[in-house]
């Protein structure tokens, strides 16, 4: 157990919908990274945030968002969602972002279909 | 653009052999490089990592090299063994902070 917590652990949704994908770091750590993970894919790095800011973003597309609250939690919302968002979703955390602090920790990961 | 070339995409080693993956990066300027092991239905684990400023790092069993001047990095396991099975993904981080991963490496140790 790596401490990282996601919420829900499936999802099953229809086209066009919304949902939003939780995430909870593990104590201390201040950086929050999402991540897709599809069978063609790979792994695909979304985005960072550090304590509160955004930080990095990759290839996150413009239906989807995320946010770090004062807690430190992070919610990735997805919106007018289509076949081939179905993937799964992971979280990670690390202390921070700076050198000696980046070592990622993942969560177990949201799993969404979409029909 | 953004690119992290991983290879052998699939690899079988007898058990006690060395196994070996090969990654390479397009950005000169990436400064850190972590490996992962994904075991089935599973998170992804960081095994190992390296920094720029190093060229080898080793932990038991498991080593990474790093040529800046080339832009790749390996991942060396020894003395392989069943539970060593997995896929494998290097990943690379870019001086704007973003991740980029390999297509993974799908690891197979016969006993």
């Amino acid at each position: 157990d790596s401490g990282v917590t996601q919420t829900p652990k499936h999802l099953i949704t229809a086209t066009g919908q919304r949902v939003t994908l939780r995430c909870s770091p593990r104590s201390g750590d201040l950086s929050v990274y999402w991540y897709q993970q599809s069978l063609d894919q790979g792994l695909q790095f979304l985005i960072q945030y550090y304590n509160g800011e955004e930080r990095a973003k990759g290839n996150i597309l413009e239906r989807f968002s995320a946010q770090q609250f004062p807690d430190l939690h992070s919610e990735l919302n997805l919106s007018s969602l289509e076949l081939g968002d179905s993937a799964l979703y992971f979280c990670a955390s690390s202390v921070g972002g700076l050198p000696y602090q980046e070592t990622q920790y993942f969560g177990p990961g949201t799993r969404l279909l979409v029909l | 653009g953004e690119n992290v070339e991983q290879h052998p995409s699939t690899l079988s080693v007898q058990e006690g052999d060395s196994a070996v993956i090969k990654c390479t990066y397009s950005d000169s300027a990436s400064n850190y490089f972590p490996w992962y092991k994904q075991e089935l239905g599973k998170r992804p684990q960081l095994i190992i990592d390296i920094r720029s400023n190093v060229g080898e790092k080793k932990d038991q069993r498991i080593a990474v090299t790093l040529n800046k001047t080339a832009k790749h990095f390996s991942l060396h396991i020894t003395e392989t063994q069943p539970e060593d099975s997995a896929v494998y993904f290097c990943a690379a981080r870019w001086p704007g902070n973003q991740f980029y991963f390999g297509t993974g490496t799908s690891l197979t140790v016969i006993p």
